[in-house]
């Protein structure tokens, strides 16, 4: 059975770098059969996507997040890291690792499997 | 940008039918996705391309599609179908877009 489980500090100093790795068991992250995505949401708010990676190390973001994010993968330690740079407390969210699968020629993605969560909260 | 839009609630008593919809202006030529979340849980597929159900989901849970509309059901609701569901779909850029949500309330 597939399982995803993030790690990473649960507290973040504004301006500072959230960084999260998720670490996949259970299956090969260089399956090329499917994309690594990382979703937020904030307390009480809905579900956000920040983006997708492939193994090979093709990445799809967010437009809105697009200037902040980087999502790499590491193959040997089947792990994939997300990083958020200059946060403030709107970046306030449990984060969500997931994998994705694409359906179509446009790539038409889905999540069938995700991880707990886990809480970052952005404060002095 | 591209936007799904929900209701925020629906209400049903036990053993009736729950219809939630979710529209956007993709929706004829992208599938959509429904996810189940309870709280303090992770989201749990339910339904994927418009009207396919994961091993594990019961039939209770059923998607349609119809124009700019994809549909929820879920027939002979149950207490512990209590939950937000969000759908999800794909813009034609490639960008994951999801639903605000709507939560669902078993009177």
């Amino acid at each position: 059975q597939l399982q995803l489980q993030e790690s990473g500090p649960g507290l973040v100093k504004p301006s500072e770098t959230l960084s999260l790795t998720c670490t996949v068991s259970g299956g090969s992250i260089s399956s090329s059969s499917f994309y690594w995505g990382w979703i937020r949401q904030p307390p009480g708010k809905g579900l956000e996507w920040i983006g997708n990676i492939y193994y090979s190390g093709s990445t799809y973001y967010n437009p809105s997040l697009k200037s902040r994010v980087t999502i790499s993968v590491d193959t040997s330690k089947n792990q994939f890291s997300l990083k958020l740079s200059s946060v403030t407390a709107a970046d306030t969210a449990v984060y969500y690792c997931a994998r994705g699968r694409a359906v179509g020629a446009t790539p038409n993605y889905y999540f069938d499997y995700w991880g707990q969560g886990t809480l970052v909260t952005v404060s002095s | 940008s591209y936007e799904l839009t929900q209701p925020p609630s629906v209400s049903v008593s036990p053993g009736q039918t729950a219809r939630i919809t979710c529209s956007g202006d993709a929706l004829p030529k992208q599938y959509a996705y429904w996810y189940q979340q309870k709280p303090g849980q992770a989201p749990v597929l339910v339904i994927y391309k418009d009207i396919e159900r994961p091993s594990g989901i019961p039939e209770r849970f059923s998607g349609s599609s119809s124009g700019t509309t994809v549909t929820l059901t879920i027939s002979g609701v149950q207490a512990e179908d209590e939950a937000g569901y969000y759908c999800q779909s794909t813009d034609t850029s490639g960008t994951v877009v999801f639903g605000g949500g709507t939560k669902l309330t078993v009177l």
